[in-house]
Formats: structure tokens, C-alpha cells, sequence
């Protein structure tokens, strides 16, 4: 089973509309690590969280970390057809491992 | 720019053949990871360096794969005896200052 799941699994949203992301682990996390991807190339560094409860913004998208260090939520406010892509979220896990395990992304899809 | 760059970025070859990919970071680092994603999936983890030394490597790494940083800089990544199952993204990433994975574009292989 995967260790980290996220959902949706894929999205289309019309342009202009707040869309949100989930990832959620069975084991707490220590380092989150969200990632954007466009088909065939490689993974664009977003964010990091590491301190639940921790929320961070670039630009219209934000990520925040539960409390309880097990979910974290991407969302993306008024979408752009630039906002287009895989998105996947990565962790440690275990911590201090150095092994980084990732979700099988959600494929995000804005109409124009 | 990630600051890493991937040769080939395609690469087919005929089932049974040898390949080796090449990953050249250009800032300084201490970890490089190899991973390989499947259309549909997320990155899984095949292996990491610090600096020269191989440090873990994944059961998903059989025999027929071996990799190399031999002066703590850039890496190969090789596969010999190419099979059908081995078609796949390869991608390699650096951690640089903290630690956040930067990627690269990757190579996609295509076994026939």
C-alpha cells in the first residue's frame, strides 16, 4: 500500500477557481516536501513544512501541515492555466532515513 | 534551473542492450539520489550518495543496475540487459543547504 496518499487523483477545475490538494500519511511526518510536475520533465521544488500546524504561500498557492503531522493540504487560490501539472507531495519516511518516499501526484487540469 | 542537468534526456534502446544515464548538479552538494517514476506514479527511490559512497540502495535496484559518483560530483546511473520493464523516467536530484531535493529533468528510457 502506499505510505503516502493523496486525493484527488486527478482534478479539472475552470479557470479562476480555489482547488485543494490532499496528502495524507499512516505515519507522522517530519518533513513534507511538496513538488510540482509537468509530464515528462522533473519535479519543481514548492514548499517545505516541517512544524504541524506550519502554513507557507508562494504566490496563489499555499501548504499547510496538520497539528498532528500526518496530512498536509496544497491549495491553490484562482487557478490559472499555468497552475497545470502533477503535483506530489514527499516525505522522510522514517525520518533521518534519507530514503524520501512520494504520493502518486494529482494531476491538475485548468480550463481557460 | 535546478541546477542539475541529465544526458541523454531520451534515450531508446533495443531489449538486452547496455545504457548508462549521466547526472552532472553544478552547486555544491553532499547527497545525490537516483530515482525512477512510472507513467502514472510518483518517483520511487533507487539509491543515494553522500559524497562518494553509495550509502542505501533499494531492492528495486537489481543486479543489473549499478551506479557510481566517483569523484563525489557527478554520477552514472548504468542498466545492463535492458528488459521491457525497465522503460521508465530516471531522475536525479541533489540536496542542497537543507534538506530540499532539487531534480533534474530526467531521462526517459525506452526499452523495445
Amino acid at each position: 500500500s502506499q505510505e503516502l496518499e493523496q486525493s484527488p487523483q486527478s482534478l479539472i477545475v475552470q479557470e479562476g477557481k480555489n482547488l485543494t490538494i490532499n496528502c495524507t500519511s499512516s505515519k507522522t511526518l517530519y518533513g513534507l516536501y511538496w513538488y510540482k510536475q509537468k509530464y515528462g520533465e522533473g519535479l519543481i521544488f514548492l514548499m517545505m513544512l516541517q512544524k504541524g500546524g506550519e502554513e507557507k504561500s508562494h504566490e496563489k498557492i499555499t501548504a499547510k501541515l496538520d497539528e498532528k503531522k500526518q496530512q498536509s493540504s496544497l491549495h491553490i487560490t484562482a487557478s490559472q492555466p499555468s497552475h497545470a501539472g502533477i503535483y506530489l507531495c514527499g516525505a522522510d519516511i522514517p525520518p533521518g532515513t534519507y530514503k524520501y518516499i512520494f504520493g502518486t501526484g494529482t494531476r491538475l487540469k485548468v480550463l481557460a | 534551473d535546478t541546477g542539475v542537468s541529465q544526458n541523454p534526456r531520451h534515450k531508446i534502446t533495443k531489449r538486452g542492450q547496455n545504457v548508462t544515464f549521466r547526472c552532472d548538479p553544478i552547486s555544491e552538494h553532499n547527497r545525490l539520489y537516483w530515482y525512477r517514476q512510472t507513467l502514472g506514479q510518483g518517483p520511487e527511490f533507487l539509491t543515494y550518495f553522500q559524497n562518494e559512497a553509495q550509502l542505501e540502495k533499494s531492492r528495486l535496484l537489481s543486479d543489473r543496475f549499478s551506479a557510481e559518483r566517483p569523484k563525489g560530483s557527478f554520477s552514472t546511473l548504468e542498466i545492463q540487459r535492458t528488459e521491457q520493464g525497465d522503460s521508465a523516467m530516471y531522475l536525479c536530484a541533489i540536496i542542497v543547504y537543507t534538506d530540499t531535493q532539487y531534480f533534474g529533468p530526467g531521462t526517459r528510457l525506452t526499452v523495445l
